[in-house]
């Protein structure tokens, strides 16, 4: 009955390869977002979706490329992985836009990523 | 744009003494405001949030917090600190106004650390 999941929770690759994060959610939540955290455990947010449609997109290379295939789904594909990709990656959901709605984020477990 | 500052980057207080962690904020309207916690090698959880109304909003595990507008401060706090509170803690905005309608900011965090 988790919320919102991810996989892999561990991810250990070379550089230069690609690879993906995929999360998934059951609250019926409309926007979704990754958020980066690094060594210092600051927190900041990639991306953000909202049934399906991208609404949020900070300054990230454009290696990092998220999909939505429906707004239970948010994957994260990285191409040409380099050693400062290094972190852990949090897949979140929300329920709504309006401003009365709250926001209340809900997070996944985390992915840890090291590139190596 | 909006704002959130976590002055302390720890916090150490012992058992069944009184905790505070703070947090400040900048918003150009009323703030939407959050407290999540973060224990190792997991994803944040929500502990309480602040839309409207009353100033103090009681959460999880017996935690609260303070709106103060003229000090733009939400401070979070617990009458008598548990062990198993230590963890790191995150502070988090939204203004919703804001046109970027889902952006909720974090603070740095905090790590309390609550001692025997």
């Amino acid at each position: 009955d988790t919320a919102v999941s991810q996989t892999p929770k561990y991810l250990v690759t070379q550089m230069g390869n690609d690879k993906s994060i995929k999360c998934e959610q059951n609250l019926g939540h409309d926007t979704m977002y990754w958020y980066k955290q690094d060594s210092k455990k600051f927190l900041k947010i990639m991306f953000s979706y909202n049934n399906k449609e991208l609404i949020i997109n900070e300054t990230v290379p454009n290696r990092f490329s998220p999909k939505s295939p429906d707004k239970a789904h948010l994957n994260l594909h990285i191409n040409s992985l380099e050693l400062g990709d290094s972190a852990v990656y949090f897949c979140a959901s929300s329920q709504g836009l309006t401003p009365s709605s709250g926001n209340t984020i809900y997070f996944g477990e985390g992915s840890w990523l090291t590139v190596v | 744009a909006q704002s959130v500052a976590q002055p302390e980057d720890q916090v150490n207080v012992a058992e069944g003494n009184p905790l505070t962690v703070k947090c400040t904020y900048s918003v150009s309207g009323n703030p939407y405001l959050f407290w999540y916690v973060q224990y190792p090698n997991r994803g944040l959880q929500f502990l309480l949030k602040y839309i409207t109304g009353d100033n103090l909003v009681k959460g999880s595990y017996g935690f609260e917090a303070e709106f103060n507008k003229s000090q733009t401060s939400f401070h979070l706090k617990k009458p008598s600190a548990l062990v198993s509170d230590s963890a790191l803690y995150f502070c988090a905005v939204r203004d919703p106004w804001d046109s970027s309608a889902s952006k909720i900011i974090f603070g740095s965090g905090t790590r309390l650390s609550i001692r025997p």
